[in-house]
C-alpha cells in the first residue's frame, strides 16, 4: 500500500526563520502531490499541488515545494515564517485515480 | 457558494448508539470521501465514492457504513458507536478522481463515551 512519511512531528521556529518540512512517499509510479494546511480550529486548505511540469511549485502565502522524483520526495519550504503560519501541515499523495493518502502531519509552532 | 457542508458540527454519543453524519456538496463534484483525523495519525480514509452509485472501502472502514444518496450527498453511519470512534470526521469532494484537489468540509467532532 502507498504510504506518506513526514519526518517531523513538531517543529518550533522563531519568526523570520526558514522552514523546510520533509515528505517522502512510497509509490513508484506517476503521482499527484499536495500540501495541505490546517490552521487551529479550521479544516484543511490546499497550499500547493504538483501534477506535472516544473518540479518547483509555488503555492499560496509564500510557500513552495520541490518534487524530486529520484528521492520520492516533495519537501515544503518557506524562506521566512510568520506567527500566522502556526498550523499543522499535511503532505498527501494521489497515485493515479486513487484517493489521497495523507501523511501524519507536522505541527509548526512559530514564536515571536 | 457553500462548498462542502457537514452536519452536525459536534456530537456526543454513548457506546452502542447509532448516528449518521451528513455531507453535501454544491460544486457538482463526482467524487466524495470520508476521512477521520486523530492526533498523531493524520487523516485516514474511511470510505469513498468515486462517482454516483459507487462506494469503496478505505483504510479504516470497520464500524462504518456509507450511502451515496445522490451526486450531492454522501452520508456516514455509525451503527453501534464505540469509544475508538471518537475522532474528528471530515467529508471532502473533488470533481475528478484523477488529479483534482480535495475540498473539505468544516468537520464533525464526535465523542463516544
Amino acid at each position: 500500500a502507498q504510504s506518506v512519511s513526514q519526518h517531523n512531528h513538531h517543529v518550533i521556529l522563531s519568526e523570520a526563520a526558514s522552514l523546510e518540512l520533509g515528505c517522502n512517499y512510497s509509490y513508484g509510479g506517476t503521482v499527484n502531490l499536495f500540501w495541505y494546511v490546517q490552521y487551529p480550529g479550521q479544516h484543511l486548505q490546499l497550499l500547493l499541488k504538483y501534477f506535472s511540469g516544473d518540479p518547483l511549485v509555488k503555492g499560496i502565502k509564500g510557500f513552495e515545494a520541490e518534487f524530486i522524483k529520484s528521492k520520492f520526495s516533495f519537501n515544503l519550504r518557506k524562506p521566512s515564517v510568520q506567527w500566522s503560519d502556526t498550523a499543522e501541515y499535511f503532505c498527501a499523495v494521489s497515485p493515479g485515480n486513487t484517493p489521497l493518502v495523507f501523511g501524519k502531519g507536522t505541527r509548526l509552532s512559530v514564536i515571536a | 457558494n457553500a462548498g462542502v457542508t457537514q452536519t452536525p458540527k459536534f456530537q456526543v454519543l454513548k457506546t452502542g448508539q447509532s448516528m449518521t453524519l451528513q455531507c453535501a456538496q454544491d460544486m457538482n463534484h463526482n467524487s466524495m470521501y470520508w476521512y477521520r483525523q486523530d492526533p498523531g495519525m493524520g487523516l485516514r480514509l474511511i470510505y469513498y465514492s468515486a462517482s454516483e452509485g459507487t462506494t469503496d472501502k478505505g483504510e479504516v472502514p470497520n464500524g462504518y457504513n456509507v450511502s451515496r444518496l445522490n451526486k450531492r450527498e454522501f452520508s456516514l453511519r455509525l451503527e453501534s458507536a464505540a469509544p475508538s470512534q471518537t475522532s474528528v470526521y471530515f467529508c471532502a469532494s473533488r470533481r475528478d478522481p484523477r488529479n483534482e484537489k480535495l475540498f473539505f468540509g468544516s468537520g464533525t467532532q464526535l465523542s463516544v463515551l
